[in-house]
């Protein structure tokens, strides 16, 4: 069975201070995608990332930087010099490589940051 | 490009009723797929359309149907509604592209069962 785990219920922080977001994920198949999402207080879910099961490099994107490792089935989320705007709430998802397109859904973390 | 809209965005129904929400993916996409989401269970996959069909169902009861027309339109239906069905219903959009898919979301119709 697919499972995805963020222990992380509730993170505080100050504003400029860095913060990573953990997310373990358990899957039998041998391809499967991940992905993070952002819940503002607004409600909708917007995409921030995809990766694909064959392609461990980590990637950058301004203020934010995804480390994926296959051999500790995690695939985290840090933010560097948090902004007051990026308070929501952050969820990691895992998909199948098969037919089956349903999202597999972490339980979220509400990430507060304070001016 | 227009994202993915949901309507209505609030609904308030009482106990027993029936409801409808409608879901028009972004444009070029021909799957859609709904989740329901709550404070106790969070995201839970409902179903997923393409092409009119349904591909994959969730463990949902029978309660909660859907379909697809031809334009990719998508509608969700909850019949005999409970106060466990309060919700924010999620629809999402997709190419389908094995290896590029990303599933893109719409605001959310959020359900008040009274």
């Amino acid at each position: 069975a697919q499972k995805v785990t963020q222990a992380q219920t509730e993170i505080s922080v100050v504003e400029k201070e860095d913060v990573t977001l953990d997310c373990v994920y358990e899957t039998r198949d041998t391809t499967y995608y991940l992905f993070w999402y952002k819940q503002p207080p607004s409600g909708e879910l917007v995409f921030l990332i995809r990766r694909n099961s064959f392609d461990e490099q980590n990637e950058i994107s301004g203020r934010y930087s995804w480390n994926f490792q296959k051999s500790t089935s995690s695939f985290n989320f840090t933010i560097t010099a948090s902004q007051v705007v990026d308070s929501a709430v952050y969820f990691c998802a895992l998909s199948g490589g098969g037919n089956n397109r349903k999202l597999i859904w972490g339980l979220g973390t509400s990430l507060a940051v304070n001016p | 490009k227009a994202g993915v809209t949901q309507t209505p965005r609030y609904l308030i129904k009482t106990r027993g009723q029936q409801v409808t929400l409608s879901c028009s993916p972004i444009s070029g996409h021909r799957s859609v797929s709904w989740y329901q989401q709550t404070p106790g269970q969070g995201l839970q996959f409902l179903f997923e359309y393409f092409s009119e069909t349904q591909r994959n169902k969730g463990n949902f009861p029978g309660r909660f149907s859907g379909r697809q027309f031809s334009n990719s339109r998508s509608e969700m239906n909850v019949s005999t509604l409970e106060l466990g069905d309060s919700a924010l219903y999620l629809c999402a959009s997709s190419l389908r592209n094995p290896r590029t898919d990303t599933q893109y979301f719409g605001p959310g119709t959020r359900l008040t069962v009274l």
